[in-house]
């Protein structure tokens, strides 16, 4: 069974428009983190922004937020005032349990396309 | 953010022949380093997970004898694809885990295309 949900393979959002990237997750730990990545086309993955599982406020960095609804084990990214330079590919990923390993597993990913 | 380099960014190398790609970690230690492989237009998938002064951990199905992984020391971890194969070709990404259970840095990637 998959993990880690995005059903979006693709967006289109206009310029200074919010958008919503959708994840949902599956997991019998009580102790998960989730993580968004965004991918732009050079490849590397650049870390956005991170939700703890016993977190009670939605994590924001800047332009992003993530909302956190635990019961629907939904961790949705939310982009504000989106930029030409937010065009890339999003991955959603998740870290189960607290051990040392610290294995994240993705997502198939989301291609946001911001129209001028 | 904590940075983590990643050599060569793009390599091609023939058929048979091995190759090496070294996972650095320039601001911290890294007791963890993971090796994914990313196919084009797919996720990431791991393929093994390598501890420091110990044999890595590979996931159900990624040879072992093909991906050599050696973690030297905390900042250096390398991955060795042996005897390449068109099938090789892929995009390889490492990660390293920071001092946080929050953070989990990556490299650049290497581009590996095999001839």
């Amino acid at each position: 069974a998959q993990k880690i949900t995005q059903t979006q393979p693709g967006m289109f959002v206009q310029e200074k428009e919010a958008v919503t990237l959708d994840c949902t997750y599956d997991t019998s730990d009580q102790s998960y983190g989730l993580f968004w990545y965004k991918q732009p086309s050079s490849g590397e993955m650049i870390f956005l922004i991170y939700q703890g599982s016993y977190d009670e406020q939605n994590a924001t960095e800047g332009r992003y937020s993530l909302n956190f609804q635990k019961a629907r084990k939904s961790a949705n990214l939310v982009i504000s005032a989106s930029q030409l330079g937010d065009s890339a590919m999003y991955f959603c990923a998740m870290r189960e349990g607290r051990d040392s390993s610290y294995k994240l597993i993705f997502g198939s990913g989301t291609r946001l396309l911001v129209r001028p | 953010g904590a940075v983590v380099s990643q050599h060569p960014s793009r390599v091609i190398c023939k058929s048979g022949t091995s190759v090496k790609i070294e996972c650095r970690s320039l601001d911290f230690q890294a007791t963890t380093m993971f090796w994914y492989r990313q196919f084009p237009k797919q996720s990431l998938m791991l393929m093994a997970t390598s501890n420091e002064g110990s044999k890595a951990t590979y996931e159900q199905g990624v040879e072992k004898d093909k991906f050599l992984i050696n973690h030297a020391s905390l900042t250096l971890s390398t991955l060795t694809v042996t005897s390449a194969h068109p099938e090789d070709s892929s995009f390889y990404i490492c990660s390293a885990r920071g001092v946080m259970d929050t953070e989990a840095f990556f490299g650049q990637g290497t581009r590996l295309t095999v001839v």
